[in-house]
């Protein structure tokens, strides 16, 4: 298993300023993810944090709105930028730790732009 | 275009009975699905999880069943405690791991004691 840490667990920003989330992980991971869950919908995946490299992005996401880093194994971050209320939302960091396992989340950080 | 359906938002089952929550799929590509619990203020949690390869997968009193035909699976809690009270998503990927999610919209139970 991981234990994942997300900073701020919760945060009242005000539109069109940025805010950085982090994720720390206890033990070097492979894959890392990031994960939107707007109120009241599912989970969608923003991007794959890569190691060293850029991440990679689904579609309807950006690197200018949603820029990622990945220093190391243990860590992550996601910055949301140029905030607005639609960017209102619960941010995730996922792991994966193998072929063979699940992967795990932290705790999310409850984003709301006013 | 939701991939990953969970057509209802919530339910209601008297402790002791079996809770049954539903979810349908659309791309056949998917071969790995999971469930995932998730409590307030707090990450999602696995669950259970079944490969196509199989049409049911069992572990203390989670079950989950697959018809790969109807691209549908369904998660079984018998008996239901209280602590069971959480919000339920379906996941599925192309392979087990590292691949990444694609969730349905969860489920709310309520275990009624």
């Amino acid at each position: 298993s991981a234990v994942i840490s997300q900073k701020p667990s919760r945060d009242i920003c005000q539109r069109g300023t940025s805010l950085t989330i982090q994720c720390q992980v206890d033990s070097q991971v492979t894959m890392m993810f990031w994960y939107r869950q707007q109120p009241g919908q599912s989970l969608t995946l923003i991007a794959t944090a890569n190691q060293g490299s850029e991440a990679t992005y689904e579609s309807g996401f950006v690197i200018d709105k949603f820029p990622i880093s990945r220093p190391n194994l243990t860590f992550s971050t996601l910055t949301v930028s140029n905030m607005s209320p639609e960017d209102s939302s619960i941010y995730l960091c996922s792991v994966g730790l193998g072929p063979d396992t699940e992967a795990f989340f932290g705790q999310g950080t409850r984003l709301t732009v006013v | 275009d939701q991939q990953v359906k969970q057509n209802s938002p919530s339910l209601s089952v008297q402790e002791g009975r079996i809770s049954i929550l539903n979810c349908d799929y659309t791309n056949s590509m998917f071969d790995y699905f999971l469930w995932y619990k998730k409590y307030p203020a707090e990450g999602p949690t696995f669950l259970i999880s079944i490969s196509s390869i199989k049409d049911k997968n069992e572990d203390g009193r989670f079950t989950v069943f697959l018809n790969k035909s109807a691209k549908h699976l369904s998660l079984h809690i018998v008996p239901s405690q209280p602590g069971d009270s959480a919000v339920y998503f379906c996941a599925a990927s192309a392979k087990r791991g590292n691949e990444k999610l694609t969730f349905g919209t969860g489920t709310r139970l309520t275990i009624i004691p």
